[in-house]
């Protein structure tokens, strides 16, 4: 998983808060992902971003989720007025670029909880 | 919904011995077949993948076996080792650049 970084790695926010993850993806890839995994469930896909860009987003909550992939710096998965069934681990994923020969990598994490 | 069916939920098995994992998936417009491997506290690490034009594809003790018109696949770890013990995923994309649709997963086990 060396590449993908993903911070912070444990985030504890109370009901109400906001929370931001980041992720910056492996150096050349210009393709995020981010996807949510509730414990003992597998990876659910959430949005898919290029720079500056969202490809996908079939698979967030219409409301209080938010994704970002500017031009510089990470990409920001946003959670406004947190709840306790946002509580999960979230992982980043990244590529070069989009086709048949191109993996995604994935990072470490961020480890949500919410109290 | 796309849906990709992943079993045994959990599998244990002895040094040396062969570990399966099956996979089922829908979508006939799924053309990349993916295995992660995935130890508590890590994100998930690509470990082989299969397009449907072959039917099986090895990587060192790793194989995918995979049934077009079936729509199955599995993978077969050989000589299973203490080090494998790790949950694992199927997924499926339409291109190995889209999402990933994962399977549920499965906790093997690999006992000394």
């Amino acid at each position: 998983n060396a590449g993908v970084m993903q911070n912070p790695r444990h985030l504890v926010r109370r009901r109400g808060q906001e929370a931001r993850l980041r992720c910056s993806p492996m150096k050349g890839h210009s393709h995020v992902y981010w996807y949510r995994q509730l414990p003992e469930e597998g990876l659910k896909f959430m949005v898919y971003l290029q720079k500056e860009n969202i490809i996908d987003e079939s698979g967030m909550p219409k409301e209080r989720f938010s994704a970002e992939f500017p031009k510089e710096g990470p990409s920001i998965l946003r959670i406004q007025q947190v709840v306790r069934g946002d509580s999960a681990a979230y992982f980043c994923a990244s590529s070069p670029a989009q086709g048949r020969n191109q993996p995604q990598h994935f990072g470490d994490g961020t480890r949500l909880s919410i109290l | 919904q796309q849906q990709v069916k992943q079993s045994p939920q959990s599998l244990i098995v002895q040094k040396g011995g062969i570990s399966i994992i099956n996979c089922a998936y829908e979508n006939t417009a799924f053309d990349y077949f993916p295995w992660y491997q995935q130890f508590p506290g890590k994100g998930p690490a690509l470990l082989i993948a299969i397009r449907p034009d072959v039917s099986e594809k090895k990587e060192g003790r790793f194989t995918i076996s995979f049934n077009k018109s079936a729509k199955q696949f599995s993978l077969h770890i050989m000589d299973s080792q203490p080090g494998d013990s790790a949950t694992y995923f199927c997924a499926a994309a339409k291109t190995s650049g889209s999402r990933l649709t994962f399977g549920e997963g499965t906790q093997l086990t690999v006992n000394p």
